[in-house]
């Protein structure tokens, strides 16, 4: 079965904790993407990556990093610069060059107290 | 700046009751207008592509039809399990950078 896998579905971290968040996809897609969710408003776009080892910042990208070192995986690193980290964290990846639907993977719920 | 506006927020319907959920862009050089249901605590699942004003396309109960400035996701007959939060996107000729709304929740009654 093709798909975007991520791992784990909860996690709990300490303030001033980094957190990595793990994404997988099996769809020979280029394209990788990590969206924030927040209630009562649209996916932000944090980073994504049109290929191996190059990756963009998208709209709210400070206090999160990304590596792209294999086409599979595109992990995000939650770091303590990250003013408010609790949220709903959802990886997608698409073809590169069309067409453009995204596919999500079922996201991870960061809980930091 | 590209934008992407739904409504109604929430929308609560009656099993078998049919209607329509909005989704208005200001997008310039749309390359494409999406789709996705999300159930709660869940990823969004994609359900259609529209490039061009005139196009619809149909899944079971759902209808959706794009014009020039905006997309309509028809829905008929309504069952239960058919409530979820319908999210549209929009992608401009800038690559494949989806802009997002932010939603319509959908409740459907027996």
């Amino acid at each position: 079965d093709g798909g975007i896998t991520q791992s784990p579905k909860y996690l709990f971290r300490k303030e001033g904790q980094n957190v990595t968040l793990s994404c997988e996809q099996n769809l020979n897609h280029d394209a990788m993407y990590w969206y924030r969710q927040d209630p009562g408003q649209g996916l932000r776009l944090i980073y994504y990556s049109q290929i191996v080892n190059d990756f963009q910042k998208g709209d709210i990208a400070e206090g999160y990093s990304v590596s792209r070192e294999k086409k599979e995986s595109f992990p995000l690193t939650v770091t303590s610069a990250q003013k408010n980290p609790t949220a709903f964290y959802l990886c997608a990846s698409s073809s590169r060059q069309g067409p453009y639907e995204q596919y999500f993977g079922p996201g991870t719920r960061l809980t930091v107290t | 700046e590209d934008q992407v506006t739904q409504s109604p927020e929430a929308l609560r319907l009656q099993e078998g009751e049919s209607s329509s959920l909005n989704c208005s862009y200001t997008v310039s050089g749309l390359r494409g207008l999406f789709w996705y249901r999300q159930d709660p605590g869940k990823g969004p699942e994609f359900l259609f592509t529209l490039y061009s004003a005139g196009e619809e396309k149909e899944k079971e109960r759902l209808k959706a039809t794009l014009t020039k400035k905006e997309s309509f996701l028809h829905i008929t007959a309504p069952k239960p399990e058919d409530s979820a939060t319908y999210l549209c996107a929009g992608v401009t000729g800038g690559g494949n950078k989806l802009t997002f709304g932010t939603g319509t929740q959908l409740k459907v009654e027996l």
